[in-house]
């Protein structure tokens, strides 16, 4: 199956500093890449859709001024958690797919884990 | 986004076959069903998907209802690697909103 990596794996910032998480697809162009957070023992909470070259659409309850989304290439998208606080601690994964349609494939990165002190 | 309802959690033995339930009652004609699972501190992995007929690959079988109001995950025979968070989710084949959605999903446990 096509591959996403994430970049940096984990990572442990101070409160007030930003971050920023990469996602790639290797062998694939991605026309959708999706940005999900996900806290212990729970389900994951999608963030954001982007498309390669569009302003990102977030959900409902998601600060666009705080996660900020920029999907430059058909490879890569990255997320900034810009000012983070000890609450934007959490499980961070993005995804990608190729094609809009309901029955294309949707792969997933291996996460980055964000610790703010 | 349509709903769907899946057991908390289910245990298996290892070596024998696990079904996993999944309900979707709301389920629109356009909406395919795609199963994902989620090892821990990893980030989901594609099981399969299908729309109306029934799909088999090589790490699952998927049997869906002639109603289409529910389906089922089958895993014809159970692992310690196949530990993990089971999630169906229905996403729109239409194009627009088509996002996958996760809900709770059902933690398999798989005895030795």
């Amino acid at each position: 199956g096509a591959v996403v990596s994430q970049h940096p794996s984990w990572v442990i910032c101070k409160s007030g500093t930003s971050v920023k998480i990469e996602c790639r697809s290797l062998d694939f162009q991605a026309t959708t890449m999706f940005w999900y957070r996900q806290f212990p023992k729970q389900s994951l909470m999608l963030m954001a859709t982007s498309n390669e070259g569009s302003k990102a659409t977030y959900e409902q309850g998601v600060e666009k001024d705080k996660f900020l989304i920029n999907h430059a290439s058909l490879t890569l998208s990255t997320l900034t958690v810009t000012s983070a606080h000890p609450e934007d601690s959490s499980f961070y994964i993005c995804s990608a797919k190729t094609g809009t349609g309901g029955w294309n494939e949707q792969f997933f990165g291996p996460g980055t884990r964000l610790t703010v002190l | 986004d349509a709903k769907t309802t899946q057991p908390n959690s289910m245990e298996s033995n290892e070596e024998e076959p696990v079904h996993l339930p999944c309900n979707h009652s709301t389920i629109s004609g356009t909406d395919y069903i795609h199963w994902y699972r989620q090892l821990p501190s990893q980030g989901p992995e594609y099981v399969i998907h299908g729309l109306t007929s029934n799909v088999n690959n090589r790490m699952a079988s998927l049997a869906i209802a002639e109603d289409r109001k529910s389906s089922t995950l089958i895993l014809h025979r159970a692992t310690l690697r196949d530990a993990a968070v089971y999630y169906c989710i229905l996403r729109d084949g239409m194009g627009k909103g088509s996002r996958l959605t996760f809900g709770e999903g059902t933690q398999l446990t798989v005895n030795p």
